[in-house]
């Protein structure tokens, strides 16, 4: 158990509907990762958070993707009229944001992710 | 541009073999990276990670990585692998946010 909690685990949506998926990260984290993986590929980053602060979105990511971390806690990722391309793992991870012999992302906690099926 | 090459897709071995796999990078930053393991319907985990020093990193379950500034590489490397050692393996960059490689498929068979 690394302490990140992912919700839904498994998502199967009609194309064009909209789809949540939350993730709980280890609560002294400050920093908060969305990634997504498909078959046979690396994770592909999308987004990420420094306590409530969206400090990044992938210029790949198509604006139907929206993510939140209102309280600096948890994190929603919000896919609107989804497609069938978006059919893929949607991984969260956390880390402590680390500094003095450099500053450094720190190990990142996965968690188990959201499958998210687009008929 | 900021990336992380994994050339080795899939490799197969069998037990006792030695492993390594190779991790070329392209950043122009501080460098930090990372090998991460997914075993069969298993999140991602931290194998080991490079900051700073010693550029030979040692790891979990007896993997280890060298850190080869001039030849931009972060290898793994196993002496002897197990059965269970059968996972997908990736390599990634700290660009604040960490990039990943496409990562490699081991098969280990006894």
């Amino acid at each position: 158990d690394t302490g990140v909690s992912q919700n839904p685990r498994h998502k199967i949506t009609k194309r064009g509907q909209n789809v949540t998926f939350r993730c709980d990260p280890i609560s002294e984290h400050n920093r908060l990762y969305w990634y997504r993986q498909t078959l046979g590929q690396g994770p592909e980053f999308l987004t990420y958070f420094q306590n409530e602060a969206q400090l990044e979105k992938s210029r790949l990511l198509s604006d139907r993707f929206s993510a939140e971390r209102p309280k600096g806690s948890f994190s929603t990722l919000e896919i609107q009229r989804t497609e069938q391309g978006d059919s893929a793992m949607y991984l969260c991870a956390s880390s402590l944001l680390r500094s003095g012999r450099g500053l450094n992302t720190g190990e990142l906690f996965f968690g188990e992710g959201s499958r998210l099926t687009v008929l | 541009a900021q990336s992380v090459s994994q050339h080795n897709h899939h490799v197969i071995l069998s037990e006792a073999a030695s492993l390594e796999l190779g991790c070329n990078y392209s950043y122009g930053g501080t460098v930090n990276l990372f090998w991460y393991v997914q075993y069969p319907g298993q999140h991602l985990q931290l194998l080991l990670k490079y900051f700073s020093g010693d550029p030979l990193v040692k790891g979990i379950k007896g993997f280890e990585a060298e850190f080869i500034k001039s030849k931009f590489s972060f290898n793994l490397r196993k002496p002897s692998v197990q059965w269970s050692d059968t996972a997908e393996y990736f390599c990634a960059l700290d660009t604040d946010k960490l990039i990943f490689g496409t990562g490699t498929r081991l098969q280990v068979f006894p």
